[in-house]
């Protein structure tokens, strides 16, 4: 099946730990985000990657990290900086192209123990 | 960034009924989407309308868009338990050959059987 996996549904983050989300796709997709959502929130950017080897921050990238080495993974490194973590982590990635619709994984529920 | 807002935050209706979900946003835009979330998972896209577009139709969906307003409008016709869900905009655009989608903090649906 084609599609957009993250792994795993649940972590527990210590304190002074990083932890890292992992986010794979084998939908071909150049375009990766990753989005961090609050309980009864919006989903906020926290970084976004248009092609391999190239990433860029977006709305709330402080205390995140990433890496884009193959066009298939997209993961997500919060590290000890990150003082606020628990949240739900959303990774989508799209096609380039006309239509701009965002694929979704099923989201990492962070929390901290 | 500019971001979406829907309105209202919460909806309750009975099975059969329509729902109506809107959203206003705040600079221009390429397109605005609709997004579907159940709970504890990842969005689903349902529908998207590009600016120069006015209305848009998806089986039981039907999305308007007023561009010289900025807001969108979703509505779910003859409504079904299974339409309980949260619901998102999303509006689309270009920064720096990038495109970068941002999501308003949606609606919560519950359709009572």
């Amino acid at each position: 099946d084609g599609g957009i996996t993250q792994s795993p549904k649940y972590l527990f983050r210590k304190e002074g730990q990083n932890v890292t989300l992992s986010c794979e796709q084998n939908l071909n997709h150049d375009a990766m985000y990753w989005y961090r959502q609050d309980p009864g929130q919006g989903l906020r950017l926290i970084y976004y990657s248009q092609i391999v080897n190239d990433f860029q921050k977006g709305d709330i990238a402080e205390g995140y990290s990433v890496s884009r080495e193959k066009k298939e993974s997209f993961p997500l490194t919060v590290t000890s900086a990150q003082k606020n973590p628990t949240a739900f982590y959303l990774c989508a990635s799209r096609s380039r192209g006309t239509n701009e619709k965002l694929f979704f994984g099923s989201g990492t529920q962070l929390s901290v123990l | 960034s500019q971001q979406g807002e829907e309105d209202p935050q919460a909806l309750s209706i009975q099975e059969g009924e329509n729902a109506t979900m809107n959203c206003s946003y705040k600079t221009s835009i390429n397109n605005l989407q609709w997004y579907r979330q159940n709970s504890g998972r990842g969005l689903v896209h349902l529908i998207l309308i590009r600016s120069n577009e006015r209305e848009k139709h998806s089986g039981r969906l039907r999305v308007t868009l007023d561009t010289s307003k900025k807001s969108s409008s979703l509505l779910i016709t003859a409504s079904r338990a299974a339409d309980t869900a949260s619901y998102f905009c999303a509006t689309g655009s270009t920064s720096g050959g990038s495109y970068i989608p941002t999501f308003g903090r949606g609606t919560s649906l519950i359709v009572h059987p």
